[in-house]
């Protein structure tokens, strides 16, 4: 298995220019989730999804949106980006059994808008 | 949601045991203490959880106090490659499904030296 499997790794993007993330799992989790992580500080929740056609808002959704139309897919969309999205973006994906499921993440993807 | 308090940073020999507490004074009954880490850049990795009881596997032990207001996270024989920033997590569900919500704080940087 590979895992959770994230594209691209490192990306620039100009103010107002969109782009996809993509994230991928093959352990056909159910559940799947975007975190954000600046600099020196811990992950935040962006969105997540508990089975494909069905996604909801984490801690930090504004300026992103995303869609589950499969269950090994999750892809990540920024329509206008901006300077304040400049993180490293994390997907993670788990079974979704219960109280003591666990999570997977990705590798990450580096995004530096200027 | 229970929050958590780590100390920001830990240094320990290679080979000696590191012990890594963690405070969550307001945990719920039912809510579980996690424990992941992040190498360098990479995504979180988990470690361990456990809800009263301590609890071991081949990478740590948790030990949790009584009143489960305090928890230590335990790597037996650390090594270089354990140098790492460790995150205590308390588990929240969402209000819809069992999906979780993991809160990253932090975290405890852990530096293991020669």
């Amino acid at each position: 298995n590979a895992g959770v499997t994230q594209t691209p790794k490192f990306r620039i993007l100009k103010i107002g220019q969109s782009m996809t993330l993509q994230c991928t799992q093959d352990m056909n989790h159910n559940y799947m989730y975007w975190y954000r992580q600046d600099p020196g500080m811990g992950l935040k929740l962006i969105y997540y999804s508990v089975g494909a056609g069905i996604t909801d808002k984490g801690e930090v959704p504004n300026g992103y949106n995303v869609s589950r139309s499969t269950t090994e897919d999750f892809p990540l969309r920024l329509e206008l980006a901006a300077p304040s999205q400049t993180s490293v973006y994390f997907c993670a994906s788990s079974y979704g059994v219960g109280r003591t499921e666990t999570q997977y993440f990705g590798p990450g993807t580096r995004l530096l808008v200027l | 949601d229970a929050k958590t308090t780590q100390p920001t940073s830990m240094d320990c020999a290679e080979g000696r045991a590191a012990n890594l507490p963690c405070n969550h004074s307001t945990i719920s009954g039912n809510e579980y203490v996690y424990w992941y880490r992040q190498i360098h850049s990479q995504g979180p990795q988990y470690i361990i959880h456990g809800l009263k009881n301590n609890e071991t596997n081949e990478m740590a032990s948790l030990i949790i106090t009584e009143d489960r207001k305090s928890s230590t996270l335990i790597l037996p024989h650390a090594t270089l490659r354990d140098t790492a920033v460790y995150y205590c997590i308390v588990r929240v569900d969402f209000d819809t499904g069992t999906a979780s919500k993991l809160t990253f704080g932090t975290g405890t940087r852990l530096q293991v030296t020669l």
